[in-house]
């Protein structure tokens, strides 16, 4: 049983468009909220997370919004661009460790 | 510079070798992580540390080994790789309070 479930597998956008990526979970206790980003080759790199006492959060570019009572979270790109185009993986946990991971987002965006 | 290691980048190996995948953190973290990524897929918990002289077993149930007996070192080892190791191998670490900084992953190929 998948305990984060991430949609869609795959988004293409063109430069300056605003692809959204959505994630759902079902463990109630989880209270940490990340989001990586993956190019190909390289390990995952943290580009922000949210906890459940704050219903959105925004750094530079990217927001997570997140909805409590419906155990979803979601990352918005804003004006994306071609270097955006990577894989993006939501990931769940409590307490900040153990993550588990969504089967991730391959995000294409033309330029 | 602060980082996280890993070594070497890409190994392939005959099957019955024993292999150790080498990982350091130079940021004084506790908490230590093994997860198991095939190419474009999530990626899975198999090991983790909470600092010396501690590792548990993760999610996914795995035959490689840990150990910890420095802060900053936290290799895996495989006593007789098989073609079903092929995989990603990815490192990571954080503090008690922050989401895991990865590595750079070590690309395991074994013929």
């Amino acid at each position: 049983q998948q305990q984060v479930k991430q949609s869609p597998q795959s988004l293409i956008v063109q430069k300056g468009g605003i692809p959204i990526i959505n994630c759902a979970y079902e463990n109630t206790a989880f209270d940490y909220f990340p989001w990586y980003q993956q190019f190909p080759g390289k390990g995952p790199a943290l580009l922000i997370a949210i906890r459940p006492d704050v219903s959105e959060k925004k750094e530079g570019r990217f927001t997570i919004s997140f909805n409590k009572s419906a155990k979803q979270f979601s990352l918005h790109i804003m004006d994306s661009q071609p270097g955006d185009s990577a894989t993006y993986f939501c990931a769940a946990s409590t307490r900040t460790d153990k993550l588990i991971f969504g089967t991730g987002t391959r995000l294409q965006v033309f330029p | 510079e602060a980082d996280i290691y890993q070594t070497p980048r890409y190994l392939v190996i005959g099957t019955g070798k024993k292999i150790t995948l080498e990982c350091s953190q130079t940021m004084g973290h506790d908490k230590m992580y093994w997860y198991q990524q095939d190419p474009g897929m999530e990626l899975h918990l198999i090991h983790y540390s909470y600092g010396v002289n501690s590792t548990e077993k993760g999610d996914l149930s795995s035959e490689s080994t840990v150990s910890r007996i420095r802060t900053e070192h936290f290799p895996l080892t495989l006593e007789s790789a098989r073609p079903s190791h092929t995989s990603q191998y990815l490192c990571a670490s954080s503090y008690i309070a922050g989401g895991p900084i990865f590595g750079p992953g070590t690309r395991l190929t074994v013929t």
